[in-house]
């Protein structure tokens, strides 16, 4: 069976600090994998998607990044972290012919101070 | 930006009772999803719709899809303690990469 994970669960860091989310799914090959952000109280805003190892797409221009270093991993990155990044970060995979269902990981809470 | 605008934001019922979720979206749509948020966790894919159905079952859930109205909704019977979660629309709206575009959610509490 698939299972996706994410790292860290929560993190507090200082405005200007740099910041890695990692995201990793197994039990499939060749997935599509999302990263959203979650306001508190609010709906899932989509920052990336990404079709296959070096094929990202970026959906709001902000100060993260994301990388695809492996087929099954997907990263989330900033060089100096603002306080508006603070959210709930979910990452999520598809895959298979219709690719219409997104499974979603436990999510990484970040405060930015 | 947010395709979908669930209505209402918050809903409060007695066990037992049915919920009824509403979601409306704006532009065209290659299906709509429902998902499932525990306070603080990921969210879970309850149904899928496509754009040329008209309501679909799953055990206690209904949901019904009105593309002239462009409006779905979500019927959960027999409403349990254990449903009080947040409660999200998707629209898949095509353009590649089956992205998902999210409403802002109703949240259901189900009360003893």
């Amino acid at each position: 069976s698939q299972t996706i994970h994410q790292w860290p669960a929560t993190l507090v860091q200082p405005v200007g600090s740099p910041l890695s989310l990692e995201c990793t799914v197994e039990g499939t090959s060749n997935p599509n994998l999302y990263w959203y952000r979650q306001a508190a109280g609010r709906g899932l805003q989509l920052l990336f998607y990404s079709i296959g190892i070096d094929q990202i797409s970026s959906e709001v221009p902000q100060n993260l990044s994301a990388s695809r270093p492996q087929d099954r991993q997907f990263i989330l990155s900033s060089k100096k972290l603002l306080l508006s990044d603070s959210g709930f970060y979910l990452c999520a995979w598809s895959v298979g012919p219709q690719q219409d269902t997104q499974y979603f990981g436990p999510g990484t809470r970040l405060t930015v101070l | 930006s947010q395709q979908g605008e669930e209505d209402p934001q918050a809903l409060s019922i007695q066990e037992g009772e049915n919920a009824t979720m509403n979601c409306s979206y704006k532009t065209s749509i290659n299906n709509l999803q429902w998902y499932r948020q525990n306070s603080g966790r990921g969210l879970v894919h309850l149904i899928l719709i496509r754009s040329n159905e008209r309501e679909k079952h799953s055990g206690r859930l209904r949901v019904t899809l009105d593309t002239s109205k462009k409006s779905s909704s979500l019927l959960i019977t027999a409403s349990r303690a254990a449903d009080t979660a947040s409660y999200f629309c998707a629209t898949d709206s095509g353009g590649g990469g089956n992205k998902l575009t999210f409403g802002t959610g109703t949240q259901l509490k189900v009360e003893l």
